[in-house]
């Protein structure tokens, strides 16, 4: 059973441009979540989404943004970037909302680095 | 706002002894735990978890204990192993809310 893929692993962009990540979840899963990993701070939500529709959203500008395909593939979008937007994006899915108590499986994330 | 801890960045231990990793929280609404390990360049792995209902839930070399009262919990890890050398995450959720992770504590286990 493939696992949580997210493309691209790496990523090098400058300050303004916009960026687009992608999430493939775990097949048969409908819930897909986005964190930001910076070093020394745990992951820090960004939002949730379930069957296309965002449940959560975590503290974060609103040059954050992302959407959810029927297909339950999950895109996150970040604008007018700046330096201290780069960090490990990580995305986890799971079967149901993270209210149903449930394991998030997570992807190996997208390195994003802002020149 | 950090309603979940991890105050040690780091531990060591020797091959074959314990290892055992901190977590303190501050909501009590938080109602479901979690523990993830992660190796560099992987994301976090699912260990293991325990619902509010319960004290202690056990995997293996793996135990974890909630303490409801002090808002605390701790995974334990015995033997550990070489292989285990990672850095791990507590997380915790509430009905209704996103899941809150501590930013982790790095485990070293030495041969």
């Amino acid at each position: 059973k493939a696992g949580v893929t997210q493309t691209p692993r790496y990523l090098i962009k400058t300050r303004g441009q916009q960026v687009t990540l992608s999430c493939s979840p775990i097949s048969g899963h409908r819930s897909v979540s986005w964190y930001q990993q910076t070093p020394g701070q745990g992951l820090q939500f960004l939002f949730e989404y379930f069957s296309e529709t965002q449940r959560n959203k975590g503290n974060f500008p609103g040059r954050f943004s992302g959407r959810q395909f029927s297909n339950s593939r999950s895109e996150m979008n970040v604008s007018t970037l700046e330096l201290g937007d780069s960090a490990l994006y990580l995305c986890a899915s799971s079967l149901g909302p993270t209210r149903d108590n449930q394991p998030q499986h997570f992807g190996d994330g997208t390195r994003l680095s802002i020149l | 706002d950090q309603q979940v801890k991890q105050n040690s960045p780091s531990l060591s231990v020797q091959e074959g002894r314990i290892s055992i990793l901190n977590c303190d929280y501050t909501n009590s609404m938080f109602d479901y735990f979690l523990w993830y390990k992660k190796y560099p360049a992987e994301g976090p792995t699912f260990l293991i978890s325990i619902s509010s209902i319960k004290d202690k839930n056990e995997d293996g070399r793996f135990t974890v204990f909630l303490n409801k009262s002090a808002k605390h919990l701790s995974l334990h890890i015995v033997p550990s192993q070489p292989g285990d050398s990672a850095v791990y995450f507590c997380a915790a959720s509430a009905e209704g809310s996103d899941m809150r992770f501590g930013a982790g504590t790095r485990l070293t286990v030495k041969p």
